[in-house]
């Protein structure tokens, strides 16, 4: 079965950056795209980006264009999200989704959720 | 970048209710429409997605309708595990989008 795992829990300073990572297993990672999602303390869920790992073709909204980048390492099938620059209000938990169908299709499997703590 | 609205923000029901969420989108998207329930310290949970398909596994009390621009979600039949936010999300142009969340909570 369809099986994301990430990587655990990161506390950084503001201006740092952080790689989470998402191991993948039970598919054929190639042909799935990966959204990558957030929620802040308190706050809904926001959709941060969008990676077809056989193209490396990425998709950012607005506010994470220039300073999240979206890998995939196809001898692995693991994902990586990196954010640079982090803020305060980046503290949140992260979470990785595989789309339900093949191509441009939403989330239909989740990781478990990466919390990323953003601390002076 | 469209923006997706939900209503109510959020709702109180009993266990066996039929409870319904509405989510409007600022412009039409046909039927590229998800839905998601999240609970609190867990991943969410995709119910729907195409606006009506059921994703595998979940259960038939749950369904979804609409198009263009109105979106329902119907929960028919409340259970205990039901009580969660709900989501809905368009994926018809990029950035993708979430509504704001719909609380379902217990009366």
């Amino acid at each position: 079965q369809v099986h994301l795992v990430q990587s655990g829990p990161e506390v950084k300073t503001p201006g740092a950056s952080v790689n989470v990572s998402c191991k993948a297993s039970g598919y054929t990672f190639k042909n799935y795209g990966v959204s990558w999602v957030r929620q802040a303390p308190g706050q809904g869920l926001e959709w941060m980006g969008w990676i077809r790992p056989d193209a490396g073709d990425t998709r950012f909204a607005q506010t994470f264009q220039g300073r999240v980048t979206l890998t995939a390492d196809m001898s692995t099938a693991t994902l990586y999200m990196e954010m640079r620059d982090l803020m305060l209000d980046d503290t949140a938990v992260y979470f990785c989704a595989r789309s339900v169908l093949v191509g441009s299709t939403p989330p239909g499997y989740w990781g478990q959720g990466t919390l990323v703590t953003v601390s002076p | 970048d469209i923006q997706m609205t939900q209503s109510p923000s959020s709702l109180s029901a009993s266990v066996g209710d039929t409870v319904t969420i509405s989510c409007r989108a600022s412009q039409g998207i046909s039927l590229y429409l998800a839905w998601f329930q999240h609970k609190p310290g867990k991943a969410p949970k995709s119910l729907i997605y195409g606006a009506s398909n059921l994703q595998s596994g979940v259960p038939p009390r749950f369904s979804g309708s609409g198009s263009g621009t109105h979106f329902i979600l119907t929960i028919t039949g409340l259970q205990p595990e039901d009580f969660a936010t709900y989501y809905c999300q368009q994926y018809n142009i990029f950035p993708w989008t979430f509504g704001q969340g719909t609380k379902v909570e217990i009366k």
